[in-house]
C-alpha cells in the first residue's frame, strides 16, 4: 500500500519567515496529495491540495508543489504568523482512501 | 464547520467498558472513515466504510468494531477498553466512489470524540 513520510516534525520559524514541509510518497499511482491543519485540540481542516496534472497550486500565503517524477510534494507558507502555529499533515490518496503523514508541528513565534 | 458531526465530545469510563461512538456524515458523502490520534501521534486510520460496506480496514484492534447504517451514520465500538485507548477519535466522510483510486477523496472532519480511559 502507499506509504507517506513527513518532515520534519517539528519546525520553529520566526514571524514573517517561511516555513516549508516535505513529503514522499511511494505508489506511482497515486494522483491526489491533501494538506490538513490541525489546531490544538480541534479537527483536521483542509487547507489545500494537489492533483498530478499540476506541478504547483498557490493560495494567498499558501503554496503546494509536486514533483511527480521523485515522488515528492511540499507545502510553502510565507510570511508566517502566529495563527499559523499548528500541526500540518500531508497525504496521498491510495486505492480507496488517504495515507497520512506523521505530521509537522509548526510554531511561528512572534 | 465541516458538516460531520460526531457524538459525544467527550467520554469518560473505566477499563474494560464498552462505548460506541457516532458519526453523522455531510449530506450526501457515502464514505465515512475512522482514525484514532493518540496524544502526540499522527491520525491512524481504523477503517472505511463506503455506502454500508466495509471498504478498508487499518490498524483496527480486534476490541474495536464499526458499522455504516442505512442512513449512512456510522458508529465505532469500542470493547474491554485498556488505558491506551485513551485518545481522540475522529470520523470523516467524503463523496467516495465505487470502484478504482480515489482521485477526489476529500475527507471532511467531524469535531471528534475524546475518550478517556481511567
Amino acid at each position: 500500500g502507499e506509504n507517506v513520510e513527513q518532515h520534519p516534525s517539528t519546525l520553529s520559524v520566526q514571524e514573517g519567515d517561511s516555513a516549508v514541509i516535505k513529503c514522499t510518497y511511494s505508489d506511482s499511482a497515486s494522483n491526489y496529495f491533501p494538506w490538513y491543519k490541525q489546531e490544538l485540540g480541534k479537527r483536521p481542516q483542509l487547507i489545500i491540495d494537489i492533483r498530478s496534472n499540476v506541478g504547483e497550486k498557490k493560495d494567498q500565503r499558501i503554496a503546494v508543489t509536486l514533483n511527480k517524477t521523485a515522488k515528492h510534494f511540499s507545502l510553502h507558507i510565507t510570511e508566517t504568523q502566529p495563527e499559523d502555529s499548528a500541526v500540518y499533515f500531508c497525504a496521498a490518496n491510495g486505492y480507496s482512501t488517504l495515507t497520512f503523514g506523521k505530521g509537522t508541528m509548526l510554531l511561528v513565534s512572534p | 464547520d465541516s458538516g460531520v458531526t460526531q457524538t459525544p465530545k467527550h467520554l469518560i469510563t473505566a477499563t474494560g467498558q464498552r462505548v460506541t461512538l457516532r458519526c453523522s456524515p455531510r449530506s450526501g458523502d457515502l464514505s465515512v472513515y475512522w482514525y484514532q490520534q493518540s496524544l502526540d501521534q499522527g491520525l491512524q486510520f481504523l477503517i472505511q466504510y463506503y455506502n454500508g460496506e466495509e471498504r478498508a480496514k487499518g490498524n483496527i484492534l480486534e476490541r474495536f468494531s464499526a458499522q455504516q447504517f442505512p442512513d449512512l451514520h456510522s458508529e465505532l465500538n469500542l470493547s474491554s477498553l485498556e488505558l491506551g485507548d485513551s485518545a481522540l477519535y475522529f470520523c470523516a466522510s467524503s463523496v467516495g466512489i465505487t470502484s478504482g483510486r480515489a482521485t477526489d477523496q476529500t475527507q471532511y472532519f467531524g469535531p471528534g470524540t475524546r475518550l478517556l480511559v481511567l
